[in-house]
């Protein structure tokens, strides 16, 4: 079965750090690229970071840059998130999500994210 | 930054069609994923390249993406396609995600 399982979450205080992990099984995880979203508390859906699948390019939100560090290890078929400096506005339930980069001679696009986590919660008080 | 733009809430009784729409800037230069969100769970996407469906989503979801405007629909909306809504596109190495629509079926 294919799957991805977050972990690490809990509660920190404002200025804290915490680490997040996402560990997939049932697919050849160092074929797809990777990112994690959260979702606040009542809230949509907002992209916090994309590492290729080599971890070559890696992007972050404007919200997030310099704060969090994406990485992941494809031995291990994990990826991990470190965030550092966190505020309040930073609780959310934050989800790893799969995507596939793909390119043809004109262009490169995303397939989509089509395998997401259960999340897990992080409370920043 | 880009922004995709949802209307808040849709309404639509069972067996009709929902249309949900995302707006933005030339939006039908991006291809742009839907995906489900139902309440408690994580989100799942079923619509994908604008027009595709994943292995598993039901035929009654459809995509369509031109100009500035992206559309959502669900011929034959049944009660369990109650959810929100997210469309989400590409942009300048960013992922971008609209506020999402709430699916009411009633």
């Amino acid at each position: 079965e294919v799957q991805l399982v977050e972990s690490g979450g809990g509660s920190v205080y404002v200025g804290g750090s915490r680490r997040l992990s996402c560990v997939a099984s049932g697919f050849t995880f160092s074929d797809y690229e990777m990112n994690w979203v959260r979702q606040a508390p009542g809230k949509g859906l907002e992209w916090v970071s994309y590492i290729s699948r080599r971890a070559t390019d890696v992007f972050y939100a404007d919200s997030v840059k310099g704060r969090f560090t994406i990485s992941r290890d494809n031995a291990q078929n994990s990826l991990s998130l470190q965030m550092n400096s966190l505020t309040a506005e930073d609780t959310a339930v934050y989800y790893c999500a799969r995507d596939r980069l793909y390119c043809t001679t004109t262009s490169c696009n995303f397939e989509g994210m089509d395998v997401w986590g259960q999340g897990t919660t992080v409370t920043v008080s | 930054s880009y922004e995709l733009t949802q209307s808040s809430s849709v309404s639509v009784s069972p067996g009709q069609t929902a249309s949900i729409t995302c707006s933005g800037y030339k939006l039908g230069d991006k291809y742009v994923c839907w995906f489900q969100q139902k309440a408690g769970q994580s989100p799942v996407m079923v619509i994908y390249e604008d027009v595709k469906r994943p292995s598993g989503i039901p035929e009654r979801f459809s995509g369509s993406n031109s100009g500035n405007t992206a559309t959502l629909t669900i011929s034959g909306t049944q009660p369990m396609d109650e959810a929100d809504y997210f469309c989400q596109a590409w942009d300048s190495g960013s992922a971008v995600f609209g506020r999402g629509t709430k699916l009411t079926v009633l």
